[in-house]
């Protein structure tokens, strides 16, 4: 157990629905990152807050929106879903406003049917 | 900008042979190196990392020398184990200024058979 929760492990959906996606970063943690990874993109940096604020975006679709609590916690909010948007999704945080040594929770597998 | 490069996989290798997955960077400044690694059905983990030129990152076996005249992170491993197949992930991270979020390879995948 990394100490990053990732709920739910697996959703399976329709095209054109909404998900959220949940992620609480482990203790002490004020970053949290969310990343897509697919077979033909690799791993994809989305967005990345720091104790409530955003942070960094990446390649992140404006279909999709996030937000870190002030609990800490995070959610990812993905809408009109494309069967593209089949992929796993990570979070991952750190104590640190940046840089490397990231915990990863063990993602959310999405599935647009 | 700041980029990684892997080599390609998939690396397949037998047990206790010797391990080596390249990477080069191109970064403006002074990045910190990082690798990854991906077990079947889990998130990343950190392998091990280097902060500056000729540091050394080990751990499990693994190791990999900052290289700032190559712009390289190889990593490597004396003998691979079939525990060790996974998705190997070279990353960097600036150590300044205002985009210090880390730039990812692309992963090399590593089969090790019995």
């Amino acid at each position: 157990d990394s100490g990053v929760t990732q709920t739910p492990k697996h959703l399976i959906t329709a095209t054109g629905q909404r998900v959220t996606l949940r992620c609480s970063p482990r203790s002490g943690d004020l970053s949290v990152y969310w990343y897509q990874q697919s077979l033909d993109q690799g791993l994809q940096f989305l967005i990345q807050y720091y104790n409530g604020e955003e942070r960094a975006k990446g390649n992140i679709l404006e279909r999709f929106s996030a937000q870190q609590f002030p609990d800490l916690h995070s959610e990812l909010n993905l809408s009109s879903l494309e069967l593209g948007d089949s992929a796993l999704y990570f979070c991952a945080s750190s104590v640190t406003e940046w840089g490397g040594g990231y915990t990863f929770g063990s993602g959310t597998r999405l599935t647009v049917v | 900008g700041n980029s990684v490069t892997q080599m390609e996989g998939p690396v397949t290798l037998s047990e206790e042979a010797f391990l080596t997955i390249n990477c080069t960077y191109t970064a403006t400044g002074y990045p910190s190196l990082f690798w990854y690694v991906q077990y079947p059905g889990e998130g990343l983990q950190l392998l091990l990392k280097a902060t500056k030129a000729d540091d050394k990152g080990s751990n499990k076996g693994f190791e990999a020398t900052y290289r700032k005249e190559t712009t390289s992170f190889h990593l490597e491993k004396g003998s691979v184990q079939v525990s060790d197949s996974a998705v190997y992930f070279c990353a960097l991270s600036m150590n300044a200024g205002n985009n210090r979020k880390l730039i990812w390879g692309l992963g090399t995948s590593l089969a090790v058979n019995p």
